[in-house]
């Protein structure tokens, strides 16, 4: 199975501020990755695929970046509907694997 | 609209069973991959098992092999994932997921169900 460790596990922030997630595979998945946003008590939601494109609908101060092994999930400037957990998403191979997720937090 | 909907979660005993559904409309069922994700309370996302288009082809994670089956009624646009000797370790919310691409197994999630709760407990 393919691992995708995330990090930071937790990340406080102000509204305005730039934010990075990083995510790594322990092997090479190309360009296959997705980002997802998840609120408490609701289910996931697509923001990026194949590493970069950003799902219809999604605001533009979301983008991904990426390949390989090494990705990234950029918020341009935080907006207070951002705060969030995010989860990336491997899908190279079965089975389909996700990141243990980043907490995005009100400094 | 497109919509999946599931249904079926509950309270069971260790070793019990139980059958979830989802229902999706909205767009061609036929045409799509759909998978079960789950989250345990408090924790990640567990892909646990994924339904080809037709149904003829299925897959499922190590750690239910043998234990839970998918299915879909194409006629009733709706997935199962019938669940047999659960364990605690299967308390989660249960999600439904259909993929982004025609006919791809190997996709991201676009439409997500709104997830039923199953509890494994004595």
């Amino acid at each position: 199975d393919i691992q995708m460790t995330q990090s930071p596990s937790t990340l406080s922030a102000s509204v305005g501020d730039r934010v990075t997630i990083t995510c790594r595979a322990n092997q090479s998945i190309s360009s296959w990755l997705a980002w997802y946003q998840q609120k408490p008590g609701k289910a996931p939601n697509l923001l990026i695929y194949k590493a970069s494109s950003l799902e219809s609908g999604v605001p533009s101060r979301f983008s991904g970046s990426g390949s390989g092994t090494e990705f990234t999930l950029t918020v341009s400037s935080l907006q207070p509907d951002d705060f969030a957990t995010y989860y990336c998403h491997q899908y190279n191979s079965y089975p389909l694997t996700f990141g243990g997720g980043t907490k995005v937090e009100i400094k | 609209d497109v919509q999946l909907l599931e249904s079926g979660g509950g309270l069971v005993q260790p070793g019990g069973s139980l059958r979830l559904s989802c229902a999706a409309s909205g767009f061609t069922f036929t045409d799509y991959f759909m998978t079960w994700v789950r989250q345990a309370p408090g924790k990640g996302l567990e892909s646990v098992s994924t339904i080809s288009k037709s149904g003829g082809s299925t897959y499922y994670a190590d750690s239910v092999k043998g234990r839970f089956t998918i299915s879909k009624d194409n006629s009733k646009n709706t997935m199962y994932l019938q669940m047999n000797s659960l364990r605690a370790d299967d308390t989660a919310v249960y999600y439904c997921a259909k993929h982004f691409l025609v006919g791809t197994l190997y996709d991201a999630f676009d439409i997500w169900g709104q997830g039923t709760m199953v509890t494994v407990s004595s």
